[in-house]
């Protein structure tokens, strides 16, 4: 089945600063790939996503970028501020009905 | 996207009692999950809540500890049987709407004591 490897497990980073969380996979027939992001007491929210059939995709601050020939996907915040402290995962869906989680990435960006 | 409410959002419970969770859908969907997050860690599946029929669940989770019901396409329970406090997590009810995107609930927090 489908392996996802998120890293890194912890990260910190200033106020302002940039924050890159990269994800690898396994399955090639993955082709969903989407990024949660989960604040204390609360629900993993969708905040972006990509499909196999684009490389990069931008909302904002955020973005992501993926190269399906490497097997990997990542997330980029620019300009962060204390409210994008939180917990972030990555997924990836072969089927559409199953999805792969990583581990998480806790940032917090520091004021 | 869909709305989902889940109820309690958390509990505190005794060794060997039972705790059902509820969820509730704003909207009919086809596919319901319920994950669940042990404290620090990331989203396990533990069955696919099927409207209908048996849920089915994933490899290391059984019907008789996590039974689910799914009687209509807006809601559906998970409950937790004979708790210890090894079950202690966050339970997520989660479903996937148009262009296969899922959406979770808040979760319910509970603590075995």
């Amino acid at each position: 089945g489908e392996n996802v490897e998120q890293h890194p497990s912890t990260l910190s980073v200033q106020e302002g600063d940039s924050a890159v969380i990269k994800c690898t996979y396994s399955d090639s027939a993955s082709n969903y790939f989407p990024w949660y992001k989960q604040e204390l007491g609360k629900g993993p929210q969708l905040i972006i996503d990509i499909r196999s059939n684009v490389g990069e995709k931008k909302d904002q601050r955020i973005a992501v970028t993926l190269n399906k020939t490497a097997k990997h996907f990542s997330l980029h915040i620019t300009e962060t501020q204390p409210e994008d402290s939180a917990v972030y995962f990555c997924a990836a869906s072969p089927t559409g009905n199953q999805f792969y989680f990583g581990t998480g990435t806790s940032l917090t960006v520091i004021p | 996207s869909a709305v989902i409410s889940q109820k309690p959002s958390r509990d505190i419970c005794q060794r060997g009692t039972s705790l059902t969770i509820q969820c509730q859908v704003d909207s009919q969907v086809t596919m319901m999950f319920w994950y669940r997050q042990q404290p620090g860690q990331s989203l396990t599946l533990i069955a696919t809540a099927n409207q209908g029929s048996e849920a089915t669940y994933e490899s290391g989770f059984v019907i008789d500890k996590f039974p689910i019901s799914r009687p209509n396409l807006t809601f559906s329970t998970l409950t937790v049987s004979n708790m210890s406090p090894e079950d202690s997590s966050i339970y997520l009810c989660s479903v996937l709407t148009g262009a296969n995107v899922l959406t979770f609930g808040a979760g319910s927090r509970l603590t075995v004591l």
